[in-house]
C-alpha cells in the first residue's frame, strides 16, 4: 500500500528561525509532490508543488525533493507565529490526479 | 476564476439518520472531483473520486456513497450514519487537461458529528 510518512510533531521553533518539515513516501514511481497548510478547523491550502529533484523557492518557502531517497521537505524561513499550523505532505498516486496525504506535522512558532 | 462551494459547514446528526453533503465547482468544466475525510488528528483519506457525470470510483469500502448528477456537482450520501462516520469531509477538484501536474484545491469542508 502506498504510504506517505510525516513526523506528527509538534515542531516548535522560535519566531524568525527556519522550520524544517520532512516527508517520506513509499511509491518509487511518484512524480508530483505537494505541501498543504491547514489551520485548525479549516480546509487545507496549497502552498508549494514540486516535480523535479532539487529545490524550489517561493517567498519564504523552499521545497526540496530527492526522488532517489524518496524524500521531500519544506523549509520555512523567518518563521512567523502566523505560520503555526499543520503541514500536510501529499504525493500523486497513480492516475486521475489522486493524492495520498501524510498525517501532517504540527508546527508551532513562538514569539 | 474557479471556486468550489461546499455545504453545510457543520452538521450534527443522530446515528442511523441519512446524510447528504453537496459540493459544486464554478468557473471550470469537466473537473475531476474528490471526497476526502479527515478524522480527528488524522490525515486525509480519499473516499471517492469522479472523472465525469455518473462516473464514481470508491477508494475504501464504507457506509457512504457518492454521486455526480451534473458536471460540476458532487454529492456524498449515506442511508444510515454510524458513529465512525464522524469527521471533517472535504470536497476537492482538479482540472484534467494539465495531466499529473494539476493541483488539487479544496472546498471549505463540513464538520460532521454523529451522536
Amino acid at each position: 500500500q502506498k504510504e506517505v510518512e510525516q513526523n506528527s510533531g509538534p515542531l516548535s521553533v522560535p519566531e524568525g528561525a527556519i522550520a524544517s518539515l520532512n516527508c517520506t513516501y513509499s511509491d518509487r514511481v511518484s512524480q508530483s509532490f505537494f505541501w498543504y497548510r491547514q489551520y485548525s478547523g479549516k480546509s487545507p491550502e496549497l502552498i508549494m508543488s514540486i516535480y523535479s529533484n532539487g529545490d524550489k523557492e517561493d517567498g519564504r518557502f523552499t521545497a526540496q525533493l530527492n526522488k532517489a531517497s524518496q524524500y521531500v521537505s519544506l523549509l520555512i524561513r523567518d518563521s512567523q507565529p502566523s505560520d503555526s499550523a499543520t503541514y500536510l505532505c501529499a504525493v500523486r498516486a497513480g492516475g486521475y490526479n489522486k493524492l495520498i496525504f501524510g498525517a501532517g506535522t504540527r508546527l508551532a512558532v513562538h514569539p | 476564476s474557479q471556486t468550489i462551494h461546499q455545504w453545510p459547514a457543520t452538521l450534527v446528526q443522530p446515528v442511523g439518520s441519512p446524510l447528504s453533503l453537496e459540493c459544486t465547482v464554478e468557473g471550470t468544466s469537466n473537473p475531476n472531483l474528490y471526497w476526502y475525510r479527515q478524522a480527528a488528528g488524522r490525515g486525509l483519506q480519499l473516499l471517492f473520486y469522479s472523472i465525469g457525470i455518473g462516473q464514481i470510483s470508491s477508494e475504501v469500502p464504507q457506509n457512504l456513497s457518492a454521486s455526480r448528477p451534473q458536471d460540476r456537482q458532487f454529492i456524498l450520501s449515506s442511508k444510515k450514519l454510524l458513529l465512525s462516520d464522524s469527521g471533517f469531509y472535504l470536497c476537492a477538484w482538479t482540472r484534467v487537461r494539465g495531466g499529473t501536474n494539476e493541483k488539487l484545491f479544496f472546498g471549505s469542508g463540513t464538520q460532521l458529528s454523529v451522536l
